[in-house]
């Protein structure tokens, strides 16, 4: 069975990156049947997505945030990756990874448990 | 981006009663390849959301049948036939017909 486990710091200081890392376990990253996400949900709003990425490196990021964005993969350790650079308090997020089939991308199963990412000095 | 509304925002229901959400979308999603990307997640307390219902009307494994999903081009329903205690939560409608992909606002069931 698939699994996704965040990893990464839950405190980032304003104007600095923020650095995830997702595991996926149970199956491979390059098989091809999934894209790979990341979604935010900042305490008590809703959810955001931020970008997906291919086994082969193939982005798509959500405008509002691409020039911050990026996401990578690296299919040696199974892993893929978000970094977002410039952070303000607005960035204070629970940060999900998630699967996103390839053939249907808005099917995003499994989630990751997610982490809190809290920008402040 | 295409913009998701959900109404209401909040309900509560007592058990065994049926339940309807509406999520409205501001752009067809349904695609060239004839098939509409709008999803249904729960996020039930502290916990990641997870998949209910794809592409309108299929329920995801393990969904139990009480769940139903219908509509067409803007207009989405979500179902709950009987709620029971263990549907609380907050459901969001997705969409994923273009990027970026958007959630409606999400609507908070709680149980009377």
């Amino acid at each position: 069975q698939l699994q996704l486990q965040v990893s990464g710091p839950g405190l980032v200081i304003p104007s600095e990156t923020l650095s995830l890392t997702c595991t996926v376990s149970g199956g491979s990253i390059s098989s091809g049947s999934f894209y790979w996400g990341w979604i935010r949900q900042p305490p008590g709003k809703g959810l955001e997505w931020i970008g997906t990425i291919y086994y082969s490196g193939t982005t798509y990021s959500n405008p509002s945030l691409k020039s911050r964005v990026t996401i990578s993969v690296d299919t040696s350790k199974n892993q893929f990756s978000l970094r977002l650079s410039s952070v303000t308090a607005a960035d204070t997020a629970v940060y999900y990874c998630v699967g996103q089939n390839s053939s249907a991308w808005g099917w995003l199963d499994p989630w990751g448990q997610g982490t809190l990412v809290t920008v402040s000095s | 981006d295409i913009v998701m509304t959900q109404t209401p925002l909040s309900l509560s229901v007592t058990p065994g009663q049926p339940a309807s959400i509406s999520c409205k979308s501001s752009q067809s999603l349904l695609y060239s390849d004839g098939r509409t990307y709008l999803y249904w997640y729960l996020q039930k307390p502290g916990q990641p959301p997870h998949l209910l219902i794809y592409e309108v009307s299929n329920r995801f494994s393990g969904v139990p049948d009480r769940f139903s999903g219908s509509g067409s081009g803007t207009d989405f329903t979500l179902k709950i036939s009987r709620v029971e205690a263990e549907d609380v939560g907050v459901y969001y409608c997705m969409q994923s017909v273009q990027l970026p992909f958007t959630f409606g606002p999400g609507t908070k069931v709680d149980i009377k």
